[in-house]
């Protein structure tokens, strides 16, 4: 177990509709990652939050939107979401020296 | 931006044999390079990492090797065992160090035969 942990752990849902994934960091990391995992685009980095900020963005679609909150706690999400958004989504948070620890992902399926 | 290539993508060996993944990188303000084993729908888990002034860290089994002015770093796992079968994906930081967004490879499917 890293830590980190991530609500849900599975998602189905259908194309059109929006949803949102939840991401706990390991108690003290400030700093909040997340990844899109899908079979041909191996990790994908989207968003990284620092202490509530945004502080790197990656390939993260317009329809996609990450916020940080005071507790930092993060959420991930998706909306108008399509086929191809059919992937694992995982969230990381990393220690003072860089090390990130990943959390136990959330498998998305649109149908 | 930073780009990291990693080969092979799949790699087949003999249970005893030994295993090397290499990575070559472009941007030379990367810092960070740890290296993260992923088993069938599992998270990445860390299994070594190196840092821009090290050139060579091991830990038992697995040793990671970098070479700056190449700009590669590498995987190594001696007496492979069937339980090292998973992806292997490398990763680096850029220049915003080490707590900055990690960049992957593709991953290598090693597979350890008995």
């Amino acid at each position: 177990d890293s830590g980190v942990t991530q609500t849900p752990k599975h998602l189905i849902t259908a194309t059109g509709q929006r949803v949102t994934l939840r991401c706990s960091p390991r108690s003290g990391d400030l700093s909040v990652y997340w990844y899109q995992q899908s079979l041909d685009q191996g990790l994908q980095f989207l968003i990284q939050y620092y202490n509530g900020e945004e502080r790197a963005k990656g390939n993260i679609l317009e329809r996609f939107s990450a916020q940080q909150f005071p507790d930092l706690h993060s959420e991930l999400n998706l909306s108008s979401l399509e086929l191809g958004d059919s992937a694992l989504y995982f969230c990381a948070s990393s220690d003072i020296a860089g090390v990130r620890y990943f959390g136990p992902g959330t498998r998305l399926t649109v149908l | 931006g930073e780009n990291v290539e990693q080969h092979p993508s799949t790699l087949s060996v003999q249970e005893g044999d030994s295993a090397v993944i290499k990575c070559t990188y472009s941007d030379s303000a990367s810092n960070y390079f740890p290296w993260y084993k992923q088993e069938l729908g599992k998270r990445p888990q860390l299994i070594i990492d190196i840092r821009s002034n090290v050139g060579e860290k091991k830990d038992q089994r697995i040793a990671v090797t970098l070479n700056k002015t190449a700009k590669h770093f590498s995987l190594h796992i001696t007496e492979t065992q069937p339980e090292d079968s998973a992806v292997y994906f490398c990763a680096l930081a850029g220049g915003g160090g080490s707590n900055y967004k990690l960049t992957f490879g593709k991953g290598t499917l090693l597979t350890v035969n008995p």
